[in-house]
C-alpha cells in the first residue's frame, strides 16, 4: 500500500532556531503533498498545499514566510519552520495524494515539535 | 467555506457491543474520506464514499453516504479494543481533487 513517512517523528528546539521536516512518499509518485497542523484534542488543520515544482499555496493566516515549503520531486516534501518560537510547538502531519482512481491522501507519522 | 460536525464528540462501549458515529457537512460532499488516528501518530486511511447511497465495509467497519450527500455514518460491529482512536472524516466540497477539510474527530474507547 502507500506509504507516507516523515523525518524526524519528534524534535526539540531552543527558540530562535529553524527546524526542517521532511514527507517522503516511499512507494509512489506525490504531485501534490499538504501540511497539517494539529494541536491536542483538536482537528487537522491544513496549513499549505505543495505542487511539486511550484510554490506553494497556504492557508489563510498561515505565514509563508514562517514555514517555508519547498517540494523538490515527486517523493519529496519539506516544511521549515524558521525562528520558531514556543507558539511553534504541534503536532505537524504531512500527506500525499496517490494518483488512483479514489484520488486519496495517505498520511505520514506526524512530527511532534517542541520549541524551548 | 465547507464546516464538517462528528458526533458523538466521544464515545465509550464495552468489547463486543455495536456503535455507530455520524458526520454532517454543512455542503455538498463530493468525496468523504473516513480516518482513524492513534493519539500522537498519522492518520489511517479508512474508506472512501463519492456517491449518494454509496456504502463500503471493511472487515467490521461499515460507512455510508447519505443520498444527499451531506451526512455519512460509520457503523461499527462487535467492537474490539483494536477499534479505540480517534475517527476523523474528511471531506472534499468542491470535487476538483482539491484540499480536505475535517471533522474534530470522535474519541472512541473500547472497554475490555
Amino acid at each position: 500500500g502507500a506509504v507516507v513517512s516523515q523525518h524526524p517523528s519528534w524534535v526539540i528546539c531552543k527558540s530562535g532556531t529553524s527546524v526542517k521536516i521532511e514527507c517522503r512518499s516511499l512507494d509512489f509518485q506525490a504531485t501534490t503533498m499538504f501540511w497539517y497542523r494539529q494541536f491536542p484534542k483538536q482537528s487537522l488543520m491544513l496549513m499549505a498545499t505543495s505542487n511539486e515544482g511550484s510554490k506553494a499555496t497556504y492557508e489563510q493566516g498561515v505565514e509563508k514566510d514562517k514555514f517555508l515549503i519547498n517540494h523538490a520531486s515527486l517523493t519529496l516534501s519539506t516544511l521549515t519552520v524558521t525562528s520558531a518560537h514556543p507558539e511553534d510547538s504541534s503536532f505537524y502531519i504531512c500527506s500525499a495524494r496517490a494518483a488512483t482512481a479514489y484520488n486519496e491522501q495517505f498520511f505520514g507519522p506526524g512530527t511532534r515539535l517542541t520549541v524551548l | 467555506s465547507q464546516e464538517l460536525e462528528q458526533s458523538p464528540q466521544s464515545l465509550i462501549v464495552q468489547e463486543g457491543k455495536n456503535l455507530t458515529i455520524n458526520c454532517t457537512s454543512s455542503k455538498t460532499l463530493y468525496g468523504l474520506y473516513w480516518y482513524k488516528q492513534k493519539y500522537g501518530e498519522g492518520l489511517i486511511f479508512l474508506m472512501m464514499l463519492q456517491k449518494g447511497g454509496e456504502e463500503k465495509s471493511h472487515e467490521k467497519i461499515t460507512a455510508k453516504l447519505d443520498e444527499k450527500k451531506q451526512q455519512s455514518s460509520l457503523h461499527i460491529t462487535a467492537s474490539q479494543p483494536s477499534h479505540a482512536g480517534i475517527y476523523l472524516c474528511g471531506a472534499d466540497s468542491t470535487g476538483a481533487n482539491s484540499k480536505l477539510t475535517f471533522g474534530k474527530g470522535i474519541t472512541l474507547s473500547v472497554r475490555p
